[in-house]
């Protein structure tokens, strides 16, 4: 079945940078794109970017430009988002989901399991 | 900057019928914005209800329906059941690959 499996928690401090990954399974990989989407504590979901698992173009949530970085390894059918400069305000439960774009529909389905970022000194 | 607008709470009693909206700050939700609606209980990843306004994810029992009501998008569900009770959370594309999450809408069921 199609699948989405994210790598685990990951604790770091102020300034430091995360890379999360999210390994896809049960698809043509190079077929859809990939979006990533946080969800910080008690609030709602978040949209943070997308990339084509095809050709490598993003596009990224204006308020993240500069500090987040999404890439895929197209060998091991693999998404990768690497977030930098951590603050405090970006401890969430961190989404990969995968894009389906087809015959003029677009939507998000799976979505892997979540990995949560702890951002604390 | 686009602001999508979901009411941040609901209460339905079991069996009855809810209906959810997500707007725009400006301007009409139509389908070009190819709405979708996903469901979150605590401590879970999203699950996808419905697609492309009205179009049901495998699975999802037929209680749930997706439409335009008026300027906005909608989620009903029809004969509430107490596993419903959950987040609601729409999601509008705005092109070029951007995409804007409404707040999500808590839902009772009581």
């Amino acid at each position: 079945q199609v699948q989405l499996v994210q790598s685990g928690a990951e604790v770091k401090k102020p300034g430091a940078s995360v890379k999360v990954s999210c390994k896809a399974s049960g698809y043509t990989f190079t077929s859809y794109g990939i979006s990533w989407v946080r969800q910080a504590p008690g609030q709602g979901l978040e949209w943070m970017g997308w990339i084509s698992a095809y050709n490598g173009n993003t596009n990224y949530a204006q308020k993240l430009q500069g500090r987040v970085t999404m890439t895929t390894d197209t060998s091991t059918s693999t998404a990768y988002m690497e977030l930098r400069s951590l603050r405090s305000d970006d401890t969430a439960v961190y989404y990969c989901a995968r894009e389906v774009a087809v015959a003029g529909s677009r939507w998000f389905d799976p979505w892997g399991q979540g990995t949560l970022v702890t951002v604390s000194s | 900057q686009t602001v999508v607008t979901q009411e941040p709470s609901f209460s339905v009693s079991p069996g009855g019928t809810v209906t959810l909206t997500c707007g725009l700050s400006s301007g009409s939700v139509s389908t070009s914005y190819y709405p979708s609606w996903y469901q979150q209980t605590p401590g879970q990843a999203p699950r996808t209800l419905i697609y492309s306004t009205n179009t049901r994810s495998s699975g999802v029992p037929d209680r749930f329906s997706g439409s335009i009501l008026g300027n906005k998008a909608a989620l009903t569900i029809t004969g509430a059941q107490a596993d419903d009770e959950s987040d609601y959370y729409c999601v509008l594309y705005m092109g070029s690959g951007a995409w804007v999450f409404g707040g999500g809408t808590k839902l009772t069921v009581l």
